[in-house]
């Protein structure tokens, strides 16, 4: 079964430090997702991404973030000066376009500002 | 209020008994509402998804609909130890896809 797949698992930045988050997204998906969860917490919206451009963001997603399609597979999230508080883990998903269509979650990145 | 809200947990049944899982929503023009299911340290997995009103029934798991309520629930039938797990709803507002919303979540424990 096709699935959603990020890289790295985990990833250490030093706070400050500019991170790039990657997710390859199911091929014959067209919506692109980023949501977080940090430690025992909800699962919390930051974008959602179509044809190569946002078509949503929460107050989360702020000039700190960004996202890009760069070629036909991948979709990264970057954030350009990570804060002590983006900790988090870091959840990649797509879905195919329509009503009703599930958003299927690729494994997750385990980001850890220091 | 919460725009989705699940019922506090933490939840414990025994093996083999009916586990039931609530879920109530804000927004009346939601559309699509899915239950996924996460372990500890894992990603969401989706189990069960509802459009309409009604029950949907896959396997053990049947979700229930209600939009005048504005309620969706699960029920786990047969529940077994690997379904200890934390359960999240997640609410779709658009008509073409689009961002999720979802509950705190309800830990679930099925004791053997």
């Amino acid at each position: 079964e096709p699935e959603v797949t990020q890289t790295p698992s985990h990833q250490v930045t030093q706070m400050g430090q500019e991170v790039i988050l990657r997710c390859v997204p199911i091929s014959n998906h067209l919506y692109f997702y980023w949501y977080r969860q940090i430690l025992g917490q909800k699962v919390e919206f930051l974008v959602s991404f179509y044809n190569n451009e946002i078509s949503e963001k929460s107050e989360i997603f702020d000039d700190q973030f960004s996202v890009e399609r760069p070629d036909g597979s991948n979709f990264t999230l970057k954030i350009r000066s990570t804060k002590l508080e983006d900790s988090a883990m870091y959840f990649c998903a797509s879905s195919e376009i329509g009503r009703y269509q599930p958003q299927h979650f690729g494994d997750g990145t385990r980001l850890s500002i220091l | 209020q919460k725009e989705v809200e699940q019922n506090s947990g933490p939840l414990s049944v025994p093996e083999g008994a009916i586990a039931s899982l609530n879920c109530t929503y804000s927004d009346r023009v939601s559309q699509s509402f899915f239950w996924y299911r996460q372990y500890s340290g894992k990603s969401p997995e989706l189990i069960m998804s509802i459009y309409s009103n009604g029950d949907k029934e896959d396997g053990r798991f049947t979700a229930q609909l209600n939009k005048a309520s504005q309620y969706v629930s699960l029920l786990i039938r047969d529940s077994q130890p690997s379904d200890s797990a934390t359960y999240l709803c997640a609410v779709t507002h658009n008509t073409n896809a689009g961002k999720s919303t979802f509950g705190d979540g309800t830990t679930l424990t099925v004791k053997p």
